[in-house]
């Protein structure tokens, strides 16, 4: 069956240093979305993408987040200088259409570590 | 900010035993609920999306209900087993849905205690 598959499953960085997580939805999907998990509360929406575009963004993907499909198959999220509270579980979801009558296909999740 | 209730917060269960528990969310605007399984170090797993009053659905032994008029819905799961181990996850959609994300609730942690 297939999966969204994230990498790396865990990212260790220093504050300030810039990351890169990747995602790779599933092939036929065209809704992309990011979410994020701080330890201990709710599963929080990032952002949504659509045609090569941001859809919807939440108050949290400020101007240090940003989004890209830079090929065919991957999804990546870039954190510009992170911070110690960007420490979470960051999730990548896709949808073969729009979300409100369809399932979201989760990845297993990037635990990024912010020292 | 979209307040989304579960209740209760956790809960244990013996195995064999049947259980249920809320998810409450404002019903103006209502278009959709999404029910999702998350079980420990794997994905969140979707199990229903609902969006007519009365709606009830089903998987195996798990099935939902949907009250779209009083904002709640109830997720039961009939003779747990220890694979029902997880924490439940509803997240409601509104009006002007589309490509939006979805807003979760805390969840529901089942323990199921052989």
């Amino acid at each position: 069956e297939p999966e969204v598959t994230q990498t790396p499953s865990h990212q260790v960085t220093q504050m300030g240093q810039e990351v890169i997580l990747r995602c790779v939805p599933i092939s036929n999907h065209l809704y992309f979305y990011w979410y994020r998990q701080i330890l201990g509360q709710k599963v929080e929406f990032l952002v949504s993408f659509y045609n090569n575009e941001i859809s919807e963004k939440s108050e949290i993907f400020d101007d240090q987040f940003s989004v890209e499909r830079p090929d065919g198959s991957n999804f990546t999220l870039k954190i510009r200088s992170t911070k110690l509270e960007d420490s979470a579980m960051y999730f990548c979801a896709s949808s073969e259409w729009e979300i409100s009558y369809n399932e979201q296909f989760f990845g297993p999740g990037t635990r990024l570590t912010v020292l | 900010i979209l307040n989304v209730e579960q209740s209760p917060q956790s809960l244990h269960v013996q195995e064999g035993d049947s259980t249920n528990f809320t998810c409450s969310f404002p019903s103006s605007n209502f278009y959709a609920l999404h029910w999702y399984r998350w079980e420990t170090a794997k994905s969140p797993e979707a199990l229903f999306v609902m969006t007519l009053n009365g709606d009830e659905k089903k998987k195996g032994r798990i099935s939902a209900t949907l009250n779209t008029k009083e904002g709640y819905s109830y997720l039961y799961i009939k003779g747990s087993q220890p694979e029902d181990s997880a924490t439940y996850l509803c997240a409601p959609m509104y009006s002007g849905g589309g490509a939006d994300g979805l807003t979760f609730g805390k969840g529901t942690h089942l323990i199921i205690q052989p």
